[in-house]
């Protein structure tokens, strides 16, 4: 069955750049069923959706975050990634990637493990 | 931006007692409204999409309903292992809020 990996660094100095990668595997990125998104939680918060990404390249992404952020497929199609720039201590979460479901109820209904990171000097 | 809030924020329940946890939206979804299990350390959980259809392989002693603003959770016979916080998010218009949750103990 489709599973989905995080991976990047686990901690980012205060004004650089976040980079993490969603592995899929056992499945196709390339679904028109599907977009693929990330989402995080900052410890003891609740969940907050950052941006999502389709196939095809379109992105839509969180308003509150939208100036420093970046979804993108990459070029291997079985990954997609997230940017996030000039960081600091409030960027500290569990970073989720998550599929979400194209159409009638636009649910997020796989979800990797999540990856912790930290943003410290 | 919709905004979610959920009630109540935690809660304590014996084994076998039906539980029931509520959200509502600072307007109108339609029935545009997930719920997620999430338990530490794991990747959260579909259990309810669309306000009230089940998500494949979910136990039927989780249910949900409403529409419009309020919507609820129910765990019929609640479980150890339904031990978890427990969001419910909106899908009807970007940004997908969540609601910030709600934590589910066993006594």
């Amino acid at each position: 069955q489709v599973q989905l990996q995080e991976s990047g660094p686990g901690l980012v100095k205060p004004s650089e750049t976040l980079s993490l990668t969603c592995s899929v595997s056992g499945g196709s990125i390339s679904s028109s069923s599907y977009y693929w998104g990330w989402i995080r939680q900052p410890p003891g918060k609740g969940l907050e959706w950052i941006g999502s990404v389709y196939f095809s390249g379109t992105t839509y992404y969180n308003p509150s975050l939208k100036s420093r952020v970046t979804v993108s497929i990459g070029t291997s199609k079985k990954q997609f990634s997230l940017r996030l720039t000039s960081v600091t201590a409030t960027d500290t979460a569990v970073y989720y990637c998550a599929r979400e479901r194209v159409g009638a109820d636009d649910s997020f209904d796989l979800w990797g493990q999540g990856t912790m990171v930290t943003v410290s000097s | 931006d919709i905004q979610m809030t959920q009630s109540p924020s935690s809660l304590s329940a014996s084994v076998g007692d039906r539980v029931t946890i509520t959200c509502r939206a600072s307007q109108s979804i339609s029935r545009y409204l997930n719920w997620y299990q999430h338990k530490p350390g794991k990747a959260p959980k579909l259990l309810i999409y669309a306000a009230s259809s089940l998500q494949s392989g979910v136990p039927s002693k989780f249910s949900g309903s409403g529409s419009g603003t309020d919507f609820t959770l129910t765990i019929s016979s609640l479980q150890p292992e339904d031990s978890a916080a427990y969001y419910c998010q909106q899908s009807y218009s970007t940004p997908y809020n969540f609601g910030q949750g709600t934590k589910v103990e066993i006594k």
